[in-house]
């Protein structure tokens, strides 16, 4: 089905360990963004991505790598997974600007213990 | 702090009361979006509003962007349960989206 997908929908891991959130959008999409998602704090902005090889870092970006090969792929990775990583990711894609309506995926919601 | 404060943080009412969430800032923003997102899911756009002093409806739902473009509501008349969930505000003050740390709504029947 067209849309954007997030995987795995849930994800538990050990703290240190590196983890990857995949996120797959076939609109083809310019923009596309990656969230958490915490209780009190909102939706926070962790990484965009503009075009494929074009990324640029968010309001909380530290701890966090992605990457952006294809339009349509846009990776999250963690290098060392901390308990404070402990969120709800959501990733979004935008066929208009850094303005614009952003349509999200259905989120995964990720563990570090 | 977050740019945009959103309030009440909760609102539980019963099934056809009216209900008021508010989104203020204390900048000027280009446009404000409202988003719904319902438990398990991402949030989904509900409106746009981008005149000071604009109102859209969407149903039973009224949105009024502030003169100032500083602020926004959201204003559900006889609510249904069909309604519940988090209720975000988005702007733009500068180039990037903004979010409101949201107001879940709960609706009882």
């Amino acid at each position: 089905d067209a849309g954007i997908t997030q995987s795995p929908r849930y994800k538990i891991t050990e703290t240190g360990r590196q983890v990857t959130l995949m996120c797959h959008q076939t609109w083809s999409h310019s923009y596309m963004f990656w969230y958490r998602q915490d209780l009190g704090h909102g939706l926070r902005l962790i990484y965009y991505s503009a075009a494929a090889d074009i990324t640029d870092k968010g309001e909380v970006p530290d701890g966090y790598v992605v990457s952006r090969s294809k339009t349509e792929n846009f990776p999250l990775t963690l290098e060392s997974a901390t308990r404070s990583q402990t969120s709800v990711y959501f990733c979004a894609s935008s066929g208009g600007d850094l303005r614009g309506e952003q349509y999200f995926g259905p989120g995964t919601r990720l563990t570090v213990t | 702090t977050q740019l945009l404060e959103q309030s009440p943080q909760f609102l539980s009412i019963q099934e056809g009361e009216n209900l008021t969430v508010y989104c203020n800032s204390s900048s000027v923003f280009s446009s404000l979006q409202w988003y719904r997102q319902e438990p398990g899911e991402g949030p989904v756009l509900l409106v746009t509003v981008v005149t000071g002093g604009e109102v859209k409806k969407l149903k039973r739902l009224t949105f009024q962007f502030g003169d100032a473009r500083k602020d926004s509501s959201l204003h559900i008349t006889a609510a249904q349960p069909g309604d519940t969930g988090l209720y975000l505000c988005a702007g733009v003050p500068d180039y990037k989206l903004s979010f409101g740390a949201g107001t879940t709504v709960t609706v009882r029947a």
